[in-house]
């Protein structure tokens, strides 16, 4: 496996709470990726990172923040948690543009209560 | 919005058969690439096909892109019950600081010892 972890692996939370994800990566790549995965709807980009300090948004980022104050470290927070939000997260990570093949963690089970 | 759209949505076949799965899609891409997912697991990368390519093989995975028709088919041979997983097209984009991949919404595969 990429060296690549999320943490928590699992997290039961209340609505209106503020969640934080992490993704550490020991690979030094560059692009870093955070997916939610939901029945019906395969795996969907929520933001991404293609360098520190350099984030993007993608096709789901309402709610969610992110940051990466060093390359090892992408950090996906919810400001204040929904039901809706309940999801697996996935962290991912690619290297070079010259091939995008992307690394994924092994996933956080996140619920929302 | 999802770009890669999988055919069919579930498959079961017995062990030794082979395995078809099809994958549509929209705009222009510079590769499509194959994901596997095990149950409860993160992603694993397959097979890249870039655009100027008709057709790749590794081990028992063929995979064919037709540009003209935006399609691409992965042919598992001789499947396994460990074959049994989830599989995701993802075509892919890159365009200056972009490096990303779009999903389909995944093909569950069920080989049958």
């Amino acid at each position: 496996d990429a060296g690549i972890t999320q943490s928590p692996r699992h997290k039961v939370t209340e609505t209106g709470t503020p969640v934080t994800l992490r993704c550490h990566q020991t690979e030094n790549h560059r692009y870093m990726y955070w997916y939610r995965q939901d029945p019906g709807h395969g795996l969907r980009l929520i933001h991404y990172s293609y360098g520190v300090k350099d984030t993007d948004k993608g096709e789901v980022s309402d709610g969610y923040s992110v940051s990466r104050s060093k390359t090892e470290d992408f950090l996906l927070t919810l400001e204040s948690a929904t039901s809706s939000q309940t999801s697996v997260y996935f962290c991912a990570i690619t290297g070079t543009s010259g091939s995008n093949e992307q690394f994924f963690g092994p996933g956080t089970r996140l619920t929302v209560l | 919005s999802q770009q890669g759209e999988e055919d069919p949505q579930a498959l079961s076949i017995q062990e030794g058969e082979n395995a078809t799965m099809n994958c549509s899609y929209k705009t222009s891409i510079n590769n499509l690439q194959w994901y596997r997912q095990n149950s409860g697991r993160g992603l694993v990368h397959l097979i890249l096909i870039r655009s100027n390519e008709r057709e790749k093989h590794s081990g028992r995975l063929r995979v064919t892109l037709d540009t003209s028709k935006k399609s691409s088919s992965l042919l598992i041979t001789a499947s396994r019950a460990a074959d049994t997983a989830s599989y995701f097209c993802a075509t892919g984009l890159l365009t200056g600081a972009n490096s990303k991949l779009t999903f389909g919404k995944g093909i569950t595969l069920s080989v049958r010892p």
